[in-house]
């Protein structure tokens, strides 16, 4: 089945140590989506790709960066993990100008220690 | 600008009761519905949307939701809720400005069904 997949499903890191999420899709959508979600709050959009455009949200801190290497592959990065940034990370994907549905993956749930 | 508010932050049920959790939202543009579920450490899944035409749609698990234009409302609803629809539900919106429909979500609504 098409699906987005999120590795690892659980990370922990050390505050400050730098740590990256993975996230691939066989849907073949070109566009692809981090938010950030906190214990009992809604996702938080981080940022999106457009193909290969990067569209950064305003409030999104600059200590959280992202690759998109192809299509299949978006990864972010947490270049010095807070304890505040200890949450549930979502991947989603969409395909643009369709019905703006964004199909999720699991997630990757961060503990910072 | 855009928003979505769910009015009900809980709602406890017993099984096999309805149940109707409530979704307003405000957009001076064409607006385009969704509801989302999430259960405990996972994604979220999409039970259905509206995006034009009948205003009554029905989705997955037996949801169904009505978008009603003039009270900016879009309450979902399930005739008889079983124990494994305890989660977390979000309605969601965006308009067609852009290719890339950037989701605007409620704050969730946590449905607890009881034996």
């Amino acid at each position: 089945d098409a699906m987005v997949i999120q590795n690892p499903r659980y990370q922990v890191t050390q505050f400050g140590k730098p740590v990256t999420l993975s996230c691939s899709q066989t849907l073949n959508h070109n566009v692809m989506y981090w938010y950030q979600q906190k214990s009992s709050q809604a996702p938080k959009l981080l940022f999106h790709y457009y193909d290969k455009d990067f569209n950064n949200e305003a409030d999104t801190p600059d200590n959280f960066q992202s690759r998109r290497p192809n299509t299949s592959f978006c990864f972010l990065d947490i270049r010095s993990p807070g304890l505040g940034d200890a949450a549930m990370y979502l991947c989603a994907t969409s395909r643009a100008g369709d019905d703006y549905e964004q199909y999720f993956g699991p997630g990757t749930r961060l503990t910072v220690t | 600008a855009q928003s979505v508010t769910q009015l009900d932050s809980q709602v406890p049920v017993f099984e096999e009761a309805p149940v109707e959790l409530r979704c307003n939202y405000s957009s001076s543009v064409s607006v385009y519905l969704f509801w989302y579920v999430q259960y405990p450490n996972q994604g979220l899944q999409l039970l259905l949307k509206y995006l034009s035409g009948s205003t009554l749609v029905k989705g997955i698990n037996g949801f169904e939701a009505e978008f009603n234009k003039s009270q900016t409302s879009f309450h979902l609803r399930k005739p008889s809720v079983h124990i494994s629809d305890t989660a977390e539900y979000f309605c969601v919106s965006t308009h067609g400005s852009s290719n890339t429909g950037k989701l605007i979500f409620g704050q969730g609504t946590t449905l607890q069904v009881k034996p």
